[in-house]
């Protein structure tokens, strides 16, 4: 059964710092591109940044290009996401999701429960 | 980038009704690589749909996608309780964009 467990969200201040991490479980971890996806309370859902198995391609959205940086540990089967420079408009949900591609990030077809971060002062 | 319109953004329907929801892209989806996702509150997605009309695992044949192009569809061919909730689209022919969602309410 595939797993993914997110952790490490949190209250932070604007301008702070915060890493998420993803353990991830049932599956060849290094086989698949995965993703962060976020959603803003009462919002829908926004593509944040994917990379792929083997982690030597990533991808960003505009709005956090030059502040998050995703990275990989395939020996430990986790995702993480280091995220800089936080502004109120990064308080969301964010989302670990398993893509159904090795390379790029296409669809999701498995989910973490999510973990809440706050950018707040 | 591509920009995804849902409509409409809310369906007030009853159990056992058809329900129909629209997804209009901004410009084309290579290879109609589109995707739809149900939420329930407190939830993660869950896929429903992946290449525009292929049915991800476990999801009931009630759940169907159709489309090409820029005008994209789900159908839920005959509502049941657990299938009030809000559905997203998803492209990832260029990047990857979701639709706003649409909610389908019971009446």
């Amino acid at each position: 059964e595939v797993q993914l467990l997110e952790s490490g969200g949190g209250l932070v201040q604007p301008g702070g710092s915060l890493r998420l991490s993803c353990a991830a479980s049932g599956f060849t971890f290094s086989s698949y591109a995965m993703s962060w996806v976020r959603q803003a309370p009462g919002k829908g859902l926004e593509w944040v940044s994917g990379i792929s198995g083997s982690g030597g391609s990533t991808y960003y959205a505009g709005s956090v290009k030059g502040r998050f940086t995703i990275s990989r540990d395939n020996s430990y089967n986790t995702l993480f996401l280091q995220m800089n420079s936080l502004r109120a408009e990064d308080t969301a949900v964010y989302y670990c999701a398993k893509t159904n591609s090795r390379v790029a990030p296409n669809y999701f077809d498995y989910w973490g429960q999510g973990t809440l971060v706050t950018v707040s002062s | 980038e591509i920009v995804l319109t849902q409509s409409p953004g809310t369906l007030s329907l009853s159990p056992g009704e058809r329900a129909t929801l629209s997804c209009r892209a901004s410009q084309s989806v290579s290879s109609s690589y589109l995707a739809w996702y149900q939420q329930k509150p407190g939830q993660a997605p869950r896929l429903l749909i992946y290449d525009a009309s292929s049915r991800a695992t476990g999801i009931p044949d009630r759940f169907s996608g159709s489309g090409s192009g820029t005008d994209f569809t789900l159908t839920i061919s005959r509502l049941e309780p657990e299938d009030f909730a809000v559905y997203y689209c998803q492209q990832y022919g260029s990047s990857r964009t979701f639709g706003q969602g649409t909610k389908v309410e019971i009446k």
